[in-house]
């Protein structure tokens, strides 16, 4: 596709559920990211790709979050046993790294609802 | 780690005031990016800096990039109502993981017509 794709755009979950979200980034982008985003709140880091590997992980909230990425390219944020604080958009991003080049690109983020 | 902070955190204009917003890493940056969110959407990419000392002008927005290169500002004259959004400054140091971005906070800017 021609820009960063993320599914699902919306997603209501009952707390204690667990929930996926994923992301395709645009082909051929080695460094992927995700960010959560509470409401009129700024972009709180969760973990960052380079490739498949996750060279930082540092903002993952808590041991309920992980993250995966395959084959250089979809990635999913999986949180267990969902709790209301957990409500926020989880925006992913990815950019080219190669050289100066490293442009991020955001999807519209998946707006997850804990009730 | 490295560290981007930008400040004010929120700003509220009257539409024609002039508004700035402010970045400082903790560290040399390689680069600077500054994006732009508009109410409901999500970051989208203005300017990149890379030299020592840049200015790079978009219409009314005028971006800077420190001598340092540690610290970045983007001034908007004449703000408009189509300027609301949060601002936000990334920066790209080269002596962390592998060209990571680094976002600073953001911030929230308000017009009043």
């Amino acid at each position: 596709g021609a820009g960063v794709s993320q599914s699902p755009s919306n997603k209501v979950t009952e707390k204690g559920k667990d929930v996926e979200l994923r992301c395709d980034p645009i082909s051929g982008h080695t460094a992927l990211y995700w960010y959560r985003q509470s409401l009129g709140q700024g972009l709180e880091f969760l973990i960052y790709f380079q490739g498949n590997s996750a060279p930082d992980k540092s903002g993952l909230p808590s041991d309920r979050f992980s993250a995966e990425r395959t084959g250089g390219s979809v990635s999913t944020l999986t949180i267990q046993r969902t709790q209301q604080e957990d409500s926020a958009v989880y925006l992913c991003a990815s950019s080219l790294v190669k050289g100066a080049h490293t442009e991020a690109f955001f999807g519209q983020g998946t707006r997850l609802t804990v009730v | 780690g490295q560290q981007v902070m930008q400040i004010p955190q929120y700003q509220h204009v009257q539409e024609g005031e002039d508004f700035t917003t402010y970045c400082n890493s903790s560290t040399t940056l390689s680069n600077i990016q500054w994006y732009k969110q508009r109410p409901g959407g999500h970051p989208v990419f203005l300017i990149q800096l890379v030299k020592s000392g840049e200015v790079k002008k978009q219409k009314r927005l005028t971006f800077q990039f420190g001598e340092a290169k540690k610290n970045s500002s983007l001034h908007i004259t004449a703000t408009q109502t189509t300027d609301v959004g949060t601002y936000f400054c990334a920066g790209c140091d080269d002596n962390n993981a592998g060209n990571m971005l680094t976002f600073g906070g953001g911030t929230r800017l308000m017009v009043k017509p």
